[in-house]
C-alpha cells in the first residue's frame, strides 16, 4: 500500500517548456487536489477533482491544466512553465470532500 | 471570509515546554479544524482535527482548544520534543466544502 505517489520528484525546466506532474493514488480514494507550497505562503489549492471525470479550479489555477485520467491517477500540466511557477507541488486525495487529506511527497520544480 | 490566519510564524521551545499556535477564521460556515504536520522533504500529515460541537480535544501530548464565539482555535503541544520539530497548519473547510483552506504555517523547533 504506497498511498499518494507523484513522479518526478524532481525537474528543473526553461521558461516555455512543458511538463505534466503524475500523481496516483492506491487508497479508492474519490477526491484528489493539487496544492502548491511557496515559503510563506502555506498551501494554496490549484485543481481538484471530487470525483472521477469531474475536476474543478482552486484558489491558483492560472497557468495549470489537469486531467483525471481514472480514479487512481489525477496529472498537473504545465504549458509554458514560467519562473513564477518555481514551487514544490503536493498531490493529495481523500475519501470524501472534507475528510482526511493523505498527501504524496512533492514533486520540487524549478524554472530557469 | 475565506482566509485562515496563523501565528506566529515560527517558534523556538525548549525541551519539555508547551507549544502554542493560533488560528483565526472569518467565515462562520466553517465546520471542520484540521492540523497537519509536515517534518522537512516530506508531504504534510493530518495531525489532528476538530469540529465546532466540542471546545477541545486531546490525542496524546497535542490538543486543539476550539473557542466559536471568537473564530479562533489553537494547538497545544505538551511536554514538546526535538521530535515534533517540524511545521504545522492550520486548516478549515466546511460541509459543502470541496477542498481545504490552509494558514500560512508555522515552524517550530525544539531545542535539547
Amino acid at each position: 500500500n504506497a498511498g499518494v505517489t507523484q513522479t518526478p520528484k524532481f525537474q528543473v525546466l526553461k521558461t516555455g517548456q512543458s511538463m505534466t506532474l503524475q500523481c496516483a493514488q492506491d487508497m479508492n480514494h474519490n477526491s484528489m487536489y493539487w496544492y502548491r507550497q511557496d515559503p510563506g505562503m502555506g498551501l494554496r489549492l490549484i485543481y481538484y477533482s471530487a470525483s472521477e471525470g469531474t475536476t474543478d479550479k482552486g484558489e491558483v489555477p492560472n497557468g495549470y491544466n489537469v486531467s483525471r485520467l481514472n480514479k487512481r491517477e489525477f496529472s498537473l500540466r504545465l504549458e509554458s512553465a514560467a519562473p513564477s511557477q518555481t514551487s514544490v507541488y503536493f498531490c493529495a486525495s481523500s475519501e470524501g470532500r472534507v475528510e482526511t487529506q493523505y498527501f504524496g511527497p512533492g514533486t520540487r520544480l524549478l524554472v530557469l | 471570509q475565506q482566509q485562515v490566519k496563523q501565528s506566529p510564524q515560527s517558534l523556538i521551545v525548549q525541551k519539555g515546554g508547551i507549544s502554542i499556535i493560533n488560528c483565526a477564521y472569518e467565515n462562520t460556515a466553517f465546520d471542520y479544524f484540521p492540523w497537519y504536520q509536515q517534518f522537512p522533504g516530506k508531504g504534510p500529515a493530518l495531525l489532528i482535527a476538530i469540529r465546532p460541537d466540542v471546545s477541545e480535544k486531546k490525542e496524546g501530548r497535542f490538543t486543539i482548544s476550539f473557542n466559536k464565539s471568537a473564530k479562533q482555535f489553537s494547538l497545544h503541544i505538551m511536554d514538546s520534543q526535538p521530535g515534533d520539530s517540524a511545521t504545522y497548519f492550520c486548516a478549515a473547510s466546511n460541509q459543502a466544502g470541496t477542498a481545504l483552506i490552509f494558514g500560512k504555517g508555522t515552524t517550530l523547533s525544539v531545542s535539547s
